[in-house]
């Protein structure tokens, strides 16, 4: 089956420590993304990455980070300094390059931070 | 656990009733809209989508309408089930760029 996986469905941290949360694509994606949600809220776009080892910040990236070092894969860190990280992830993926600009979403993970 | 719903704007409809959800979009320059539903603790889903140089395109019990003029959208729900309570979001894409712009959500509750 082709489409998106996200782990840990749910992550519960102590604030203060890092944590990594997995995107993994077999869809053949070129671009990726990372959304956070909030109660109430759309999705809001943290990072995104065209190509393998190129990235942007989208409109919250302050405290996170991301990697692109496979096609497949696409690992959000949300660090220390990010001041209210608990929120509900999520990870999509499209093929920009041949449009429509449709996304292809995961499953999503829960991170609680206290 | 938390819902992704709480505190937005919701329909509330019969089962069997025709629904419409509606979205304004800020941007004249957006040229691909689509539809999303989103279950509660789930990724979302995509429903329909449209391009600009249409107004109106149909699916499977859906209808996405544009009105560019007034930079509107909606999306009709036919013959509504207990299935479709979700929350759903319009998105916006502006040609030349590979990111969408979502809309805040509607949640559809359907009772029996």
């Amino acid at each position: 089956d082709g489409g998106i996986t996200q782990s840990p469905k749910y992550l519960f941290r102590k604030e203060g420590q890092n944590v990594t949360l997995s995107c993994e694509q077999n869809l053949n994606h070129d671009a990726m993304y990372w959304y956070r949600q909030d109660p109430g809220q759309g999705l809001r776009l943290i990072y995104y990455s065209q190509i393998v080892n190129d990235f942007q910040k989208g409109d919250i990236a302050e405290g996170y980070s991301v990697s692109r070092e496979k096609k497949e894969s696409f690992p959000l860190t949300v660090t220390s300094a990010q001041k209210n990280p608990t929120a509900f992830y999520l990870c999509a993926s499209s093929n920009p390059g041949t449009g429509p600009y449709e996304q292809y979403f995961g499953p999503g993970t829960r991170l609680t931070v206290t | 656990g938390e819902s992704v719903g709480l505190h937005l704007p919701t329909l509330s409809v019969q089962e069997g009733d025709n629904s419409i959800i509606n979205c304004a979009y800020s941007n004249s320059a957006s040229d691909y809209f689509i539809w999303y539903k989103q279950e509660s603790g789930k990724g979302p889903q995509f429903i329909i989508d449209i391009r600009s140089n249409m107004d109106k395109r149909q699916g499977q019990r859906v209808t996405v309408l544009l009105n560019k003029t007034v930079k509107h959208l909606s999306l009709q729900i036919a013959a509504t089930q207990p299935g479709d309570s979700a929350v759903y979001f319009c998105a916006e894409n502006i040609g030349g760029y590979s990111t969408l712009t979502f809309g805040k959500g509607t949640m559809l509750l359907v009772s029996p």
